[in-house]
C-alpha cells in the first residue's frame, strides 16, 4: 500500500530565507511523486513532479525537490522566500491501483512567510 | 483553455436537500475525479471515471452518485445532504489512468450544509 506522511503540519519563514517542506512516502513499488501548492480559496497547482528520471527535480516559482530512494523521502526546498510563496502544500504519491490512476495527499504543510 | 471548470463556487443547502456538482475539462482527457477536502486531512477520493461510459467508487461514496455524461463533463449529485458533506469539493482531470499523470485541478465548489 501506499502512503505519504508530511512531517510538519505548519511552517513559519522569514521572507529571503530558505524554505523546506518535508514529506516521506511508503510504496511497494517506484512511484511516482509530485508536489501541489493550493494558495487561499484557490484549487490546486501542480508545482513539480517526480516520475523516475533525475532525482533532482525543477519545479515552477524556484522550488525543487530531491528523490531519495534510502530515505524514502522527497522534501521540497527554494532558496529564498517570497510573500507570495505563502500557501498550502501537499506531497502526493501516485501508483496505478485498480485500474485508476490514484493519488495519495498528505495531510498538507501551511507555510506561512513574514516579512 | 479554460482548464477545469466547475460550477457552482458556492452553495448552501439544508439537510435532505439535493443538488448537483458540475464539472468540465476541455483538455480532451480520459480520465476525471471527484475529490473532498477537509482540514487537515488533505484530499479524499469520492468517484472516479477512469473513461467516457465508466464510473467507480474512490475512497468515501457513500453519500454520492456521479454521472460520466460525455468525455468533457462529470457530474457530482448529493441525494439527500447532511452537515458530514460540508467540504470543498475538487474536481480533476488526467490525460489517462497510468502512474505517471499528474492530475488538473479545478478551482473548486465549497458547499455548507445546514
Amino acid at each position: 500500500a501506499q502512503s505519504v506522511t508530511q512531517l510538519d503540519s505548519h511552517v513559519s519563514v522569514s521572507e529571503g530565507t530558505p524554505v523546506l517542506l518535508r514529506c516521506n512516502y511508503s510504496s511497494s513499488y517506484s512511484p511516482s511523486l509530485f508536489w501541489y501548492v493550493q494558495h487561499p480559496n484557490k484549487g490546486l497547482q501542480l508545482l513539480l513532479k517526480y516520475t523516475s528520471a533525475a532525482t533532482l527535480v525543477k519545479g515552477i516559482n524556484g522550488f525543487e525537490a530531491e528523490f531519495k530512494k534510502s530515505e524514502t523521502s522527497f522534501h521540497l526546498t527554494k532558496p529564498s522566500a517570497h510573500m507570495s510563496d505563502a500557501a498550502e502544500y501537499f506531497c502526493v504519491v501516485s501508483g496505478r491501483t485498480g485500474g485508476y490512476n490514484k493519488l495519495i495527499f498528505g495531510a498538507g504543510t501551511r507555510l506561512a512567510v513574514h516579512p | 483553455n479554460a482548464g477545469v471548470t466547475q460550477t457552482p463556487k458556492f452553495q448552501v443547502l439544508k439537510t435532505g436537500q439535493s443538488m448537483t456538482l458540475q464539472c468540465a475539462q476541455d483538455m480532451n482527457h480520459n480520465s476525471m475525479y471527484w475529490y473532498r477536502q477537509d482540514p487537515g486531512m488533505g484530499l479524499r477520493l469520492i468517484y472516479y471515471s477512469a473513461s467516457e461510459g465508466t464510473t467507480d467508487k474512490g475512497e468515501v461514496p457513500n453519500g454520492y452518485n456521479v454521472s460520466r455524461l460525455n468525455k468533457r463533463e462529470f457530474s457530482l449529485r448529493l441525494e439527500s445532504a447532511a452537515p458530514s458533506q460540508t467540504s470543498v469539493y475538487f474536481c480533476a482531470s488526467s490525460p489517462r489512468t497510468s502512474g505517471g499523470n499528474e492530475q488538473f485541478f479545478g478551482p473548486g465548489t465549497r458547499l455548507t450544509v445546514l
